[in-house]
């Protein structure tokens, strides 16, 4: 079946500090891709998205490229501030719709000044 | 637009207690989904609807939850009786399917905090 996996947190950095968190994932065909973000006590939020190969979604300074040749979906940010602090989770959704989200464990993000 | 609205945001309740969770998805949403988050488990999905109807319901742990969606605009779920290890945050979120850079895209609730004692 259908699965993503992210890399393990937590992730601590300096403000401005380059970020990168890392998503590969397996599924047939070609799955829609999903970058969403959970701020403390909020629910989880559409950070980004791409729904084909070699599109880049970008938002707030993220950006993440979806790459078919390595399944791989990894969430980068060229300098991150305290605000960035959360939980990011990789996600996808099937070929053929059906709008069921298959997520990652999620990855938290430190960062201090 | 107002977003999904989940309520109540907390609920503390005693063991063997029932616990009813509701939530309002978007406007023009055809899909409804649960989740529970916790610690231990991350983000799990219980249940989803489309057009008010359970498409697949494998994720509920036990008979002791379930679900109902009467109309587009509302859905319910209820745990009866209520366990400690139930406690955790629920979340609802609605999509829609159709054209638009937007569709396949889920819009979460604040979720309800439950715990019970």
């Amino acid at each position: 079946g259908d699965s993503v996996t992210q890399m393990e947190g937590p992730v601590t950095l300096s403000e401005e500090a380059c970020l990168t968190i890392n998503c590969t994932y397996t599924a047939t065909g070609y799955p829609s891709l999903f970058w969403y973000v959970q701020y403390p006590g909020e629910g989880l939020q559409l950070l980004l998205k791409a729904t084909k190969a070699d599109d880049k979604g970008s938002n707030k300074g993220f950006e993440a490229t979806y790459r078919k040749e390595t399944t791989s979906f990894h969430l980068e940010k060229g300098s991150v501030q305290v605000s960035d602090s959360a939980v990011y989770f990789c996600a996808l959704s099937p070929t053929g719709g059906g709008n069921k989200l298959t997520f990652g464990t999620g990855t938290q993000l430190k960062v201090e000044l | 637009d107002a977003g999904v609205i989940q309520s109540p945001r907390h609920e503390v309740t005693e063991m063997g207690q029932e616990v009813t969770l509701r939530c309002k998805p978007i406007s023009g949403h055809d899909y409804l989904f649960w989740y529970r988050q916790t610690m231990m488990r991350g983000l799990e999905l219980l249940i989803y609807f489309n057009n008010n109807v359970p498409i697949d319901d494998s994720g509920m742990p036990e008979d002791r939850f379930s679900a109902k969606m009467p109309n587009a605009s509302f859905s319910t779920l209820k745990i009866q009786p209520s366990e400690p290890r139930d406690s955790a945050v629920y979340f609802c979120a609605s999509s829609f399917t159709g054209r638009g850079r937007n569709q396949e895209t889920q819009y979460f609730g604040p979720g309800t905090r439950l715990l019970v004692l």
